[in-house]
């Protein structure tokens, strides 16, 4: 079956860290293009980033609100996405899911996991 | 920077015709895709690469492109299809991904 788990969501104070783990299976993740969305409560949907496969080279984008601030990574030996947020601010309050799919979009989607920025 | 818009809200009655717009100047040179969402669920993808209808979507669902504009019709509305529907493209060069700002289809 094809899945995708986020972790590691939870209450932080703004200024604070927090890393987001997702946990892929079901498919060939070292080939996938991984990205991060986000939804601030009752908003619409928000692209964090992406991290490309490293034979496409590996490489990261980022929308502007999070760059600079946020890092996504990933260990294809364990199957795993990461996305590390720094310098948090009560702005990045959101449900956060990995997604990835095929042909440009996003067909596989997490459960997503919370994150709430709030002194 | 790169923005999609869609309207807000959409009604119609059961078994009539929806149509929900996505307007964006560079969705005559990128695909666009359609996400349903309905409350406390994850989005589901129902329309890529602006026609084409995954598997297991309902044939009810179908998507059009004309110019800078793209369309999501559901035909046939059922009170299941009651959610929010978010368009989903990229900037021009095909590097920055964008959402739409979402639409609520409602069933009267």
């Amino acid at each position: 079956e094809v899945q995708l788990v986020e972790s590691g969501g939870g209450l932080v104070k703004p200024g604070g860290s927090l890393r987001l783990s997702c946990a892929a299976s079901g498919f060939t993740f070292s080939n996938a293009w991984m990205s991060w969305v986000r939804q601030a409560p009752g908003k619409g949907l928000e692209w964090v980033g992406r991290i490309k496969s490293k034979t496409d080279g590996g490489t990261t984008d980022y929308a502007a609100p999070v760059k600079g601030r946020f890092t996504i990574s990933r260990d294809d030996s364990k199957n795993t996405l990461y996305l590390q947020m720094n310098s948090l601010k009560t702005e990045d309050t959101a449900v956060y899911y990995c997604t990835t799919g095929s042909w440009g979009a996003f067909d596989i989607w997490g459960q997503g996991t919370m994150v709430t920025v709030s002194s | 920077s790169y923005e999609l818009t869609q309207p807000p809200s959409v009604s119609v009655s059961p078994g009539q015709t929806a149509r929900i717009t996505c307007s964006g100047d560079a969705l005559p040179k990128q695909y666009a895709y359609w996400y349903q969402q309905k409350p406390g669920q994850a989005p589901v993808l129902v329309i890529y690469k602006d026609s084409e209808r995954p598997s297991g979507i309902p044939e009810r669902f179908s998507g059009s492109s004309s110019g800078t504009t793209v369309t999501l019709t559901i035909s046939g509305v059922q009170a299941e299809d009651e959610a929010d529907y978010y368009c989903q493209s990229a900037d021009s060069s095909g590097t920055w991904v964008v959402f739409g700002g979402g639409t609520k289809l409602t069933v009267l």
